[in-house]
This record gives structure tokens, C-alpha cells and sequence, in this order.
């Protein structure tokens, strides 16, 4: 079983959409959790990072259920330019482990 | 803003070739990283590096090494090229603090 797990995608959605990625851990001793977001060809650049009681950043929703190893993203009101790879992103307790998932490409359609 | 920098964006090696992959963080930061990505894989972490002379094995450290002379230096060493290491090598550093990583542009390597 893969450290960190993700929806396999691709999604295609309309512009305005809301589209939810979902995420799951294996490590429980896991302390720190990202989003990140990496658009074609480029590098991976933190979209946030998710907190044990949620978080909001505009348009985005990051939420994290520690007993269920469970993390999601909430993307509101689709824009064109939120199409990219969407990186779920743990870090182990000792802080300096970080284990990618293997990304959920979304594409937000005109 | 951070900046961390890679030598080199593209490189065509022969199999047998010795290929010196190097990074630079200008913040300071402790920790670096080298990953390498591929289709369908994602990034796998190769080697990280949290102080000077320091390193541990990530989880594909075969066929790579890495030197960490100085703070801002981490440099990846593949001692003889194979195709099976043609890959997108990715470097980082990271701000403990908060735990952002943050990513050079990258290093195409291609193994003929």
C-alpha cells in the first residue's frame, strides 16, 4: 500500500464548478499535512497547508480527519487557471520526510 | 523570495557518464532535498540532507549520491548513468517552521 494515496483523476469539470480531491495516509504518526499545486512542466509550489480544525484560503477548502487518515481539498467557483496537478503532501513526525502522493490532475473546461 | 536554483534545466548524457546534478537555496534553510518525478510515480524522495556533511537515504537512494559541502550546496551524483534514470530531478529546501518546500525549476535528465 503507497504511503499517501489519491483520487486517480483526471477530473474535468466546467468552469464555475466545485470539485472535492480526496487523500488518505498510512502513517499515523504523520504530523503535517500540504496541498500542493504544480502546473504542467513547472515545479510544485505550496497551495496550503491543512490544519487539524480546516482551513479556508478564498476559493479553497482544505480539511483533515485524523482518525480517518483523511485528507480532501475543496475547490469553489472553477477557474480556468486552477487547472493543474494537485499534490497531497504528508510530512512524518520528525519533520524532515515529506511523501508526495502521486497527484490528481484537474482540468477546468470554458 | 526564496529562490533555489539547479544547474541545469536540460542534459543529454551517454549510459556510463558521470552526471553532477547541483542546487542552490539562497535562505538559509537546513533541509534539502532531491526528488525525482515521473509519470504515474510521482515524486519519490532520492536523498535528503538536514545539515552540512549530512545525509540519509530517502527511498530511492540506488545508483545516486549527493555532497553537502556547504549550507546553500546539495548536489546529486549519479556515478554512472543508466536509462532507467532518465527523469525529471526535482531539488528543494525547506523552512522547518513551517514546513514549506520550496522547489527549483527542475533538471530534465535523458540517458541515451
Amino acid at each position: 500500500r503507497k504511503e499517501v494515496e489519491q483520487d486517480p483523476g483526471p477530473f474535468n469539470v466546467p468552469e464555475g464548478a466545485t470539485v472535492a480531491f480526496n487523500c488518505t495516509y498510512s502513517n499515523s504518526a504523520s504530523q503535517s499535512f500540504f496541498w500542493y499545486r504544480q502546473d504542467c512542466r513547472k515545479e510544485p509550489k505550496l497551495l496550503m497547508s491543512v490544519y487539524s480544525s480546516g482551513n479556508e484560503d478564498g476559493r479553497f477548502t482544505a480539511q483533515l480527519n485524523r482518525a480517518s487518515q483523511y485528507i480532501s481539498l475543496l475547490i469553489r467557483d472553477s477557474k480556468l487557471s486552477d487547472s493543474a496537478t494537485y499534490l497531497c503532501v504528508v510530512r512524518d513526525n520528525y519533520g524532515q520526510n515529506f511523501v508526495f502522493g502521486p497527484g490528481t490532475r484537474l482540468s477546468v473546461l470554458p | 523570495d526564496v529562490k533555489v536554483t539547479q544547474s541545469s534545466r536540460y542534459l543529454v548524457k551517454r549510459t556510463g557518464e558521470k552526471v553532477f546534478l547541483e542546487c542552490v537555496q539562497d535562505m538559509d534553510h537546513e533541509n534539502m532535498f532531491w526528488y525525482r518525478q515521473d509519470p504515474g510515480l510521482g515524486l519519490r524522495l532520492i536523498y535528503f540532507s538536514y545539515d552540512v556533511k549530512m545525509k540519509e537515504k530517502g527511498d530511492i537512494p540506488e545508483g545516486y549520491s549527493v555532497s553537502r559541502e556547504k549550507k546553500e550546496r546539495f548536489s546529486l551524483i549519479l556515478e554512472s548513468a543508466s536509462t532507467n534514470q532518465t527523469s525529471m530531478y526535482l531539488c528543494a529546501s525547506s523552512f522547518p517552521p513551517t514546513g514549506e518546500l520550496f522547489f527549483g525549476e527542475g533538471s530534465r535528465l535523458t540517458v541515451l
